[in-house]
């Protein structure tokens, strides 16, 4: 079945660091692939999405780009904010399967 | 504000009780989705409807039964409760099906059952 792998946390940066979260994930087909943010205490949102190989989703300054060939959509930013620190969900939609597959979250902390 | 709204925001209750959880989904969305957040089990898929119809089933127990309504707002049930229920339950929505639609989440119900 699907599945998605992404880096264990906590991640702790200090403001404008560099951040990645690496993402790999197994789906059959071609799935798209999502981030989403869950700030503290809050419900889930879209971070940014890509829909096929080679596509690059960006918002609000992070980015990550849909490589098919090993099977990875890596979260970056080039310098974080404190107001960044959440938790992070790699997720992809695949298939027939109209589901939300969720890696396990990774808990980032931006310190000023 | 993704435009989901969820009630109540927090239920305490007590083994083998039953409870419902409300969604109403984003204006003109058609397809309404059901999470379940653990610390053990992460994000986990329930169950979808789509315009009214029941179209996938995730990890979901016999105890849990969902209905979308006509109105297209959405109740969760579940019932004889046990301590391993207690989790933060996510309802979402979505305009369509296909796989590049995009879901939105509401803010969660937290259930904890004493």
């Amino acid at each position: 079945g699907d599945s998605v792998t992404q880096m264990e946390g906590p991640v702790t940066l200090s403001e404008e660091a560099f951040l990645t979260i690496n993402c790999t994930y197994t789906a059959t087909g071609y799935p798209s692939l999502f981030w989403y943010v869950q700030y503290p205490g809050e419900g889930l949102q879209l971070l940014l999405k890509a829909t096929k190989a080679d596509d690059k989703g960006s918002n609000k300054g992070f980015e990550a780009t849909y490589r098919k060939e090993t099977t990875s959509f890596h979260l970056e930013k080039g310098s974080v904010q404190v107001s960044d620190s959440a938790v992070y969900f790699c997720a992809l939609r695949g298939g027939s399967n109209y589901k939300l597959t969720f890696g396990k979250g990774t808990l980032l902390t931006v310190n000023p | 504000d993704s435009g989901v709204t969820q009630t109540p925001k927090h239920l305490i209750t007590a083994t083998g009780q039953r409870v419902t959880l409300r969604c109403s989904p984003r204006s003109g969305d058609l397809s309404v989705y059901w999470y379940q957040q653990s610390l053990d089990q992460g994000l986990q898929f329930l169950i979808q409807y789509y315009n009214g119809e029941e179209r996938a089933k995730g990890n979901i127990l016999e105890r849990f039964s969902a209905q979308q309504f006509p109105d297209l707002h959405s109740e969760l049930n579940l019932s004889s409760l046990e301590l391993g229920d207690s989790a933060l339950y996510f309802c979402a929505s979505s305009t369509g099906q296909g796989r590049s639609y995009e879901q939105y989440f509401g803010p969660g119900t937290r259930l904890t059952v004493t």
